[in-house]
């Protein structure tokens, strides 16, 4: 499959502690977007990368949230101190520059924080 | 910011019938509106967008109308199948605002053999 590419598949944590996900998009792909979802819901937009600039982040993203992109190519999102709220699927996706091109998800980290 | 609404919530068809999902947008500057299904325990995958200088778009099965003016639009399957059975989600976009996507709640669509 070499479509977007998300590690872990899952990861549960306990309330406090920090964790790290990762999106590998598709590879000529320059933009690439955070969406969390959580069950029954459709995803929600937290931010979004051109190349290795973050150019918008959502209100939803509190400190507790960073995403990087440092070499315009994977990204990561750092949750600090989870707390259960932030139990959720964290879905990546990726798309080309320009207008309306489509935007290709990977198949999401599903966080449980206990 | 953009609100999407998307009703119903659920809907239950008989194989072979068909099936209507509706949306309505709040943003008047929104141009683009893909319509996306995932299965459970998989992503979301694109099956069909319209962009708002088009009416209508049909692809085999599915279509989507857009009502630009009331700020609405819809996604019809016809001839439905249990592979149809899904959430499906609707979206929209200004394309000028990195294509970020704001999605509906979702339907989940169960085909009855």
């Amino acid at each position: 499959d070499t479509g977007v590419s998300q590690n872990p598949r899952h990861k549960i944590t306990k309330r406090g502690q920090n964790v790290t996900f990762r999106c590998d998009p598709i590879s000529e792909h320059n933009r690439l977007y955070w969406y969390r979802q959580t069950l029954g819901q459709g995803p929600e937009f937290l931010t979004y990368f051109q190349n290795e600039a973050q150019l918008e982040k959502s209100r939803l993203l509190s400190d507790r949230f960073s995403a990087e992109r440092p070499k315009g190519s994977f990204s990561t999102l750092e949750i600090q101190r989870t707390e259960q709220g932030d139990s959720a699927m964290y879905l990546c996706a990726s798309s080309r520059q320009g207008v309306n091109t489509e935007a290709f998800f990977g198949q999401g980290t599903r966080l449980t924080v206990v | 910011g953009e609100n999407v609404e998307q009703h119903p919530s659920t809907l239950s068809v008989q194989e072979g019938d068909s099936a209507v999902i509706k949306c309505t947008y709040s943003d008047s500057a929104s141009n683009y509106f893909p319509w996306y299904k995932q299965e459970l325990g998989k992503r979301p995958q694109l099956i069909i967008d319209i962009r708002s200088n088009v009416g209508e778009k049909k692809d085999q099965r599915i279509a989507v109308t857009l009502n630009k003016t009331a700020k609405h639009f819809s996604l019809h399957i016809t001839e439905t199948q249990p592979e149809d059975s899904a959430v499906y989600f609707c979206a929209a976009s200004r394309g000028a605002a990195g294509n970020k996507l704001t999605f509906g709640g979702g339907t989940r669509v169960l085909v009855k053999p």
